[in-house]
């Protein structure tokens, strides 16, 4: 079965420009998430998604972060422009939706450096 | 909101045992997953307890007091792969979905 898949790996790019990262669930997942992870802390929600349609966009700064996921499957994630705090890892997952296991299935995450 | 307090690190030797202490505030509690992660890679997972008690894996083992509101990892027979952060995470429920907010994590280092 193959995993979660998230693209770019690295991204390196000047304060105030944007940025675009895609994620790929694993197949039959309903639900999918965006975290963001600032090195030596926890990953932060930024935005979860159950099939199309957004469950918690709460902690998402919606001024310069957006995302979707228009058909269901594959996802992504945009800052425009970015802030040289968002130098982060970018982590999607992904879990099956119904009957909650506790297990989210995470990608190798995309290092975004704001310069 | 979700507070999650673990602490940040910790240390032990090869073959030893230790534990890692995770307590939460939270709403609507149903579950304390644990996750491991090593320097540049993904988080995995490790466990989950969704009632009070022991869950054993292999050596690692996972515990959970839902009236204390807490919970810890316990990995035995440490070797030098367990290197690694380990993060908790609850699941508060909204609206029939469950959404998993994450401690800061626990970097345990183990010495030969």
């Amino acid at each position: 079965e193959a995993g979660v898949a998230q693209s770019p790996r690295y991204k390196i790019i000047e304060k105030r420009q944007s940025v675009a990262f895609w994620c790929n669930p694993i197949s039959g997942h309903a639900t999918l998430y965006w975290y963001q992870q600032i090195l030596g802390q926890g990953p932060k929600l930024l935005i979860q998604f159950q099939n199309n349609g957004v469950v918690d966009d709460s902690q998402l700064p919606k001024d310069r972060f957006s995302a979707e996921r228009l058909k269901g499957v594959d996802s992504t994630l945009k800052i425009q422009p970015a802030k040289l705090e968002d130098s982060a890892v970018y982590l999607c997952a992904s879990s099956f939706g119904t009957g909650w296991t506790g297990e989210l299935f995470f990608g190798e995450g995309s290092r975004l450096t704001v310069l | 909101g979700q507070s999650l307090e673990q602490p940040s690190e910790v240390t032990a030797v090869e073959g030893a045992i230790v534990q890692i202490n995770c307590t939460y505030q939270t709403s609507g509690f149903y579950g304390l997953s644990w996750y491991q992660q090593h320097d540049g890679g993904a988080p995995t997972f490790l466990s989950y307890n969704a009632l009070d008690g022991l869950e054993e894996t292999g050596r690692f083992s996972s515990f959970l007091s839902r009236s204390d509101s807490y919970g810890y990892l316990l990995l035995q027979e440490l070797q030098m792969k367990d290197s690694a952060s380990y993060f908790c995470a609850v699941s508060p429920s909204s609206g029939g979905s469950y959404i998993p907010t994450f401690g800061r994590g626990t970097s345990l280092i183990v010495h030969p």
